[in-house]
């Protein structure tokens, strides 16, 4: 299994500024994945980081409100930019690996962010 | 068009059984996987079935037919701590995760 650190585990952020989460992961990923969950719902992939390549974002997010950064195999960044409480959520970095024939997905503990 | 449907909530008792369904139509198959998530935390994975039958792991079992898209999580001997909300989520043609909503699971004493 991959172990996923975030950081930070939470902020309170002003309306209007931008706050980048950190995703650092114990093994080397080729692709990994960037979710949102508003309270009470389920996930939302925001856009899949490969290392190497630009970002490919979902339907609803684009690279100006949320530009990613995947420098190397074990790290990623994604910037949640001018804020605004829409965007209270928790963002949460996942990995996917596999085992044989068997893929399994792991998350980060997310990131609890709150914009007032 | 893509889509995962499962239960909001169910309730059940400690020490029984529960079964928790997941029907899905979706473009492609690379497998269906089960989440549990705690309020507050991020998903921990339980299981992925890519081929039809029972995969069974300690207390928990996953079942897939890919010919009904139908898949189901078995709980047994049911625990206070397995109260939390069970995800199930289908990888598609383009290995791309498709979520259900998630089913609440309560579990009374």
């Amino acid at each position: 299994s991959a172990v996923i650190s975030q950081k930070p585990s939470r902020d309170i952020c002003q309306r209007g500024t931008s706050l980048t989460i950190q995703c650092q992961v114990d093994s080397q990923v080729t692709m990994m994945f960037w979710y949102r969950q508003q309270p009470g719902q389920s996930l939302t992939l925001i856009a899949t980081a490969n290392q190497g390549s630009e970002a490919t974002y979902e339907s609803g997010f684009v690279i100006d409100k949320f530009p990613i950064s995947r420098p190397n195999l074990t790290f990623s960044t994604l910037t949640v930019s001018n804020m605004s409480p829409e965007d209270s959520s928790i963002y949460l970095c996942s990995v996917v690996g596999t085992r044989g024939f068997s893929y399994e997905q792991y998350f980060g503990p997310g990131t609890r962010l709150t914009v007032t | 068009g893509q889509n995962i449907d499962q239960p909001t909530e169910m309730t059940a008792t400690e020490g029984a059984i529960v079964q928790i369904n997941c029907t899905y139509q979706t473009s492609g198959f690379n497998g269906l996987f089960w989440y549990q998530q705690h309020a507050g935390e991020a998903p921990t994975f339980l299981s992925y079935n890519v081929l039809d039958g029972l995969e069974e792991k300690g207390r928990f079992s996953s079942f897939l037919s890919r010919s009904k898209g139908y898949s189901y999580l078995l709980l047994k001997e049911l625990q206070m701590k397995d109260s939390a909300s069970y995800l199930c989520a289908v990888m598609d043609s383009n290995y791309q995760l498709i979520w259900g909503a998630g089913t609440k699971l309560i579990i009374k004493p």
